[in-house]
């Protein structure tokens, strides 16, 4: 596709249960951003791979947070024993380096909601 | 540090007048991108500006309007002429060379446009 996807655009989990978020980059973008937005606050950075580079998981807020990108493509969101508190839009974002400048492309989200 | 300051939680504007976004930066790099993103209630962010710290011009776009002073470390939007389509979150972010020109985002101003 043209624009960067995200899958589910929702999901319901009940609080403890495992729940992964999925993310398709657009083509050939190297750089790939998750973003966390509670209800009508700001964005908040999670974690950002840049090529074969160590990944910067800098904003992942707990260790049951994690996340990886296969093969420089699609990333994998994954959040053990849910919380209430994990409640978010999930966003994801990707960019393409040129001359240093990033644009990010960001995707619909995913809205998590956890019961 | 970097940081984004976005000082102006909620604006209020009735159609057709004139509103103005600031944006506060903080960065000690002299290689920096500063970006205008519009969240629009649909939830999908979208890009709208993107400048480098070595380009000062002011930019116009249509209705839209941006002014990039690094006297006073700021990057302020103006919407033109406002419509109601203009209500939306705009996020001002800030890209720099230190961190790997990881993005930090401002927490948002909501804007609405009164018809």
């Amino acid at each position: 596709g043209a624009g960067v996807s995200q899958s589910p655009s929702n999901k319901v989990t009940e609080k403890g249960k495992d729940v992964e978020l999925r993310c398709d980059p657009i083509s050939g973008h190297t750089a790939l951003y998750w973003y966390r937005q509670s209800l009508g606050q700001g964005l908040e950075f999670l974690i950002y791979f840049q090529g074969n580079s160590a990944p910067d998981k800098s904003g992942l807020p707990s260790d049951r947070f994690s996340a990886e990108r296969t093969g420089g493509s699609v990333s994998t969101l994954t959040i053990q024993r849910t919380q209430q508190e994990d409640s978010a839009v999930y966003l994801c974002a990707s960019s393409q380096v040129i001359e240093g400048q990033k644009t990010q492309y960001f995707g619909p989200g995913t809205r998590l909601l956890v019961l | 540090a970097q940081k984004v300051t976005q000082a102006q939680t909620e604006i209020s504007v009735v159609e057709k007048e004139d509103v103005t976004l600031d944006c506060v930066y903080e960065t000690r790099d002299t290689t920096y991108y500063l970006f205008w993103y519009k969240q629009p209630p649909s939830g999908e962010l979208v890009f709208l500006i993107r400048r480098n710290s070595f380009d000062e011009q002011n930019e116009i776009s249509g209705r839209y309007s941006w002014n990039f002073q690094k006297s006073t470390s700021s990057f302020n939007f103006t919407i033109t002429a406002s419509q109601v389509v203009d209500s939306a979150v705009y996020f001002c972010a800030l890209s720099a060379y230190t961190g790997g020109f990881k993005t930090i985002f401002g927490a948002g101003t909501r804007l609405f446009v009164k018809a």
